[in-house]
């Protein structure tokens, strides 16, 4: 079935970087864009941007342009997000998700990886 | 860069009731609005896509409706599997912006 499994929860101090793996399988990973989306403890979900894995050409939100990095590998179908300088407030839950073109809306999610932020 | 709001930002309910929980754009989106529900410790679950299309699996007690900068996610007939975050979210524009989230709590 068409899945996305994210790579495990991680702990970092702050100033370090962390870098996150979402491998794609069921369907042909070029041909969908990948997107991620973070929600920090008690906050709503929050858009950060997205890659084509196809072309590998990437798109940030305005708040993490400068942060963060997305990029594949697509003899292996994963996709990674790498987020730089990190800082207590960069504690959250980060997911990968299928961007189904057709839809307009993001279909497959991945289950979630835990970043803790902490000194 | 587009707001969206959703209201209310939890409510408490019954099984068995009709929810509604409205979500509004800060200006215009067409139709492009989605609906997630998200339980804690699970990814995110499509919905309704472009405001009123119910995604592949969904129970039909779940509709959307709306456009412009006002839509409505309903649910009749709340089942106990039902209670959980929803959240909208604009595909209108290229920032793909979230609502805060409503929380369907039991009554």
């Amino acid at each position: 079935q068409v899945q996305l499994v994210q790579s495990g929860a991680e702990v970092k101090k702050p100033g370090a970087s962390v870098k996150v793996s979402c491998k794609a399988s069921g369907y042909t990973f070029t041909s969908y864009e990948i997107h991620w989306v973070r929600q920090a403890p008690g906050q709503g979900l929050e858009w950060m941007g997205w890659m084509n894995p196809n072309s590998g050409k990437t798109g940030y939100a305005q708040k993490f342009q400068g942060g963060v990095t997305m990029t594949r590998n697509t003899s292996i179908s994963t996709a990674y997000m790498e987020l730089t300088s990190l800082r207590s407030d960069d504690t959250a839950m980060y997911y990968c998700a299928r961007w189904d073109k057709k839809l307009y809306a993001m279909d497959v999610w991945g289950q979630g990886t835990t970043v803790t932020v902490s000194s | 860069d587009i707001q969206m709001t959703q209201s209310p930002s939890s409510l408490s309910a019954s099984v068995g009731d009709r929810v509604t929980i409205t979500c509004r754009a800060s200006q215009s989106i067409s139709h492009y609005l989605n609906w997630y529900q998200h339980k804690p410790g699970k990814a995110p679950k499509l919905l309704i896509y472009v405001a009123s299309s119910l995604q592949s699996g969904v129970p039909s007690r779940f509709s959307g409706s709306g456009s412009g900068t006002e839509f409505i996610l309903t649910i009749t007939n709340l089942q106990p599997e039902d209670f959980a975050t929803y959240h909208c979210q604009e595909s209108y524009t290229t920032r793909l912006t979230f609502g805060g989230g409503t929380k369907v709590e039991v009554k």
